[in-house]
């Protein structure tokens, strides 16, 4: 069965430091592996995907993520915080159903 | 396009009483889940469908819950009766499901129930 496992439930980083979200995946195939951003009282949007192409992924924002098969992971970094990065990101796995398996959450905080 | 749109955005509700839920899909979208989250126990699928069909309805927590998808611009998710345990925000979202590649889902804005 597949599953992720986000390793920190609460991150805080100063504006214009680096941002490491942590995810692991268990999947007995290829996975199709995601991250969704959520901001307060809104619904999740995506950040970027990855499906077996490009091992780094780019996506919105500023965002990216590498894929990294022989560590099961799919961390998400950014270069420099901003602010209006502050909400809550899932690692998500897509199953063989096509069906979203997603992670508990991490909580990001930046502060000024 | 206007996105996924839920309505109402915010209810509240007494326990017993019955409750709807409203979905309109992206045009042109062949798969709709709806999902609940809680501060507990996170998001959690309860159901989707594929081209109006139920698919997997493994998430419904018991027989108070049903979905119905009457056609592929309309869903709805009622709860009757209704209880406390069942205050949480539920999003509906589409996507355009595809025999391989990754199924990229589009959530609406999220329906806030609170039960009293």
């Amino acid at each position: 069965a597949q599953s992720v496992t986000q390793l920190d439930s609460h991150v805080s980083v100063s504006e214009g430091t680096p941002v490491l979200l942590r995810c692991n995946y268990s999947s007995s195939y290829s996975p199709s592996l995601f991250w969704y951003v959520q901001h307060p009282n809104k619904g999740l949007q995506l950040l970027l995907k990855y499906t077996s192409a490009a091992t780094l992924v780019k996506g919105i924002n500023g965002f990216e993520a590498e894929f990294k098969k022989s560590e099961t992971s799919f961390h998400l970094t950014k270069p420099s915080a901003h602010m209006s990065d502050a909400a809550e990101y899932f690692c998500v796995v897509s199953d063989t159903t096509g069906k979203l398996i997603f992670g508990q959450g991490t909580t990001l905080q930046v502060k000024p | 396009d206007a996105g996924v749109i839920q309505s109402p955005r915010h209810e509240v509700t007494e326990m017993g009483q019955e409750v709807t839920l409203r979905c309109k899909p992206i045009s042109g979208h062949n798969s709709l889940f709806w999902y609940r989250q809680t501060m507990m126990r996170g998001l959690e699928l309860l159901i989707y469908f594929n081209n109006n069909v139920p698919i997997d309805d493994s998430g419904m927590p018991e027989d108070r819950f049903s979905a119905k998808m009457p056609n592929a611009s309309f869903s709805t998710l009622k709860i009757q009766p209704s209880e406390p345990r069942d205050s949480a925000v539920y999003f509906c979202a589409s996507s355009l499901a595809r025999s391989s590649g990754a199924n990229v889902l589009t959530f609406g804005a999220g329906s806030r129930l609170t039960v009293l």
